[in-house]
């Protein structure tokens, strides 16, 4: 049982566009919204997280968009760059500390 | 630190054979994960440790997986008998008990049955 959906499975996008990632959750004892980066080889690595008591938070060109009564949360980058080509995953991370993660989401960023 | 640190990076074996994935925890971390990673399955949780304790082993997919955590600085994965539908890169995570702080992976190993 998938416990965060994640879409697209793929994305292009051209560069200096804006690159957005959605997830949804159904569990509410998810309590905290990471977002990891991976690259070809490489594993996953922490880019942004949020709190389900805050409705957005940016960091640089990285913004997370929570909903809390829809249970979706979303990952913007902006003005996108060919070296933000990678995987990225969404998580929801349980009161117990259990960490559960999207499918993935394969960003091409064509120069 | 030197991270956290998955042996071997990659695995080929025969079918049937028994496979051994190992993990050192980043130093201080109580918590510890074992992920699978595939395309159709994205990063799917395997069992978590906490203080060397299994929390959750739910995502273990059936009796021939198995995993230890002997001390707080090892962690093995075992698989036994093999099968090519376990073929997957393996990652191992680990992050202080904390709420909210980073869990770092490893750099996975990418196994394959043949």
């Amino acid at each position: 049982q998938q416990q965060v959906k994640q879409s697209p499975q793929s994305l292009i996008v051209q560069k200096g566009g804006i690159s957005i990632i959605n997830c949804a959750y159904e569990n509410t004892a998810f309590d905290y919204f990471p977002w990891y980066q991976q690259f070809p080889g490489k594993g996953p690595a922490l880019l942004i997280a949020i709190r389900p008591d805050v409705s957005e938070k940016k960091e640089g060109r990285f913004t997370i968009s929570f909903n809390k009564s829809a249970k979706q949360f979303s990952l913007h980058i902006m003005d996108s760059q060919p070296g933000d080509s990678a995987t990225y995953f969404c998580a929801a991370v349980s009161t117990g500390n259990q960490f559960y993660f999207g499918t993935g989401t394969s960003l091409t960023v064509i120069p | 630190d030197a991270g956290v640190i998955q042996s071997p990076r990659h695995e080929v074996t025969e079918m049937g054979q028994e496979v051994t994935l190992r993990c050192k925890p980043i130093s201080g971390h109580n918590s510890l994960f074992w992920y699978r990673q595939t395309m159709m399955r994205g990063l799917e949780l395997l069992i978590y440790f906490n203080n060397n304790v299994p929390i959750d082993d739910s995502g273990m997919p059936e009796d021939r997986f198995s995993a230890k955590m002997p001390n707080a600085s090892f962690s093995t994965l075992k698989i036994q008998p093999s099968e090519p539908r376990d073929s997957a890169v393996y990652f191992c995570a680990s992050k202080t008990h904390t709420w909210g702080t980073e869990a770092f992976f490893g750099q996975g190993t990418r196994l394959t049955v043949v």
